[in-house]
């Protein structure tokens, strides 16, 4: 199975800044790469899909990067409303896999 | 639009079945994948099984002795069995949508199950 690690597991942001998260792939997984936030007591969110390709509806601060085993998620002014949990997950090979998290806090 | 909603029991007494239906509206179950996922305390968001658009499953190996996945195309309803229910299986299970490029681009707004005695 593919493992993806995520790192920190826990940022503390200020609004405003521009943070970058990191998953990686303890294998390739191409490009088939996603990520999600949630929110307390709701369910994932689509935020990228396929690396980089951005979502509809999704603010334009929110943009991601890289392919085979190592992936950035970055948000360019971080918003209050930012404030989640935010996972990667494979979709190149199954089981499908997801990372455990990074918790973006306020400062 | 897409909508997609979970229904069952929120509790279910050890070695028992889960059932839970998915219900969807806003597309076809017969052109997308539909997905289960659970998110758990001890395990965080675990990919289950899906159930192709022609029809055909695929199980998670950690279920699939005992997760089963069918649906039902005239009401547009995905199910979701699972037996010989734990303690460790509570959690939030949610069926998803699967996209073109293998991610989850809709979900459901989740069932909580506990499993307790």
């Amino acid at each position: 199975d593919v493992v993806l690690t995520q790192s920190p597991a826990t940022l503390s942001v200020t609004p405003g800044e521009r943070i970058s998260l990191s998953c990686r792939a303890s294998e390739s997984v191409d490009t088939y790469l996603h990520w999600y936030q949630q929110k307390p007591n709701e369910s994932p969110r689509l935020l990228i899909k396929y690396a980089s390709q951005s979502i509809s509806g999704i603010p334009s601060r929110f943009s991601g990067s890289g392919s085979g085993t190592d992936f950035t998620l970055s948000i360019n002014g971080v918003e209050l409303e930012d404030l989640s949990i935010y996972y990667c997950q494979q979709g190149n090979s199954l089981p499908h896999t997801f990372g455990a998290g990074t918790k973006l806090e306020l400062k | 639009q897409v909508q997609l909603k979970e229904t069952g029991p929120g509790l279910v007494q050890p070695t028992q079945t889960l059932s839970i239906t998915c219900t969807v509206s806003g597309f076809s179950l017969t052109s997308y994948y539909m997905q289960w996922v659970r998110q758990t305390p001890g395990k965080g968001l675990e990919w289950m099984g899906f159930i192709r658009s022609g029809g055909s499953t695929e199980y998670n190996s950690e279920f699939k002795s005992r997760l089963s996945i069918s649906r039902d195309t005239s009401k547009n309803q995905v199910f979701l069995k699972m037996n010989s229910l734990k303690t460790e299986d509570t959690g939030v299970y949610y069926c998803a949508r699967e996209g073109y490029t293998y991610d989850f681009d809709y979900w459901g707004q989740g069932v909580m199950v506990t499993v307790s005695s």
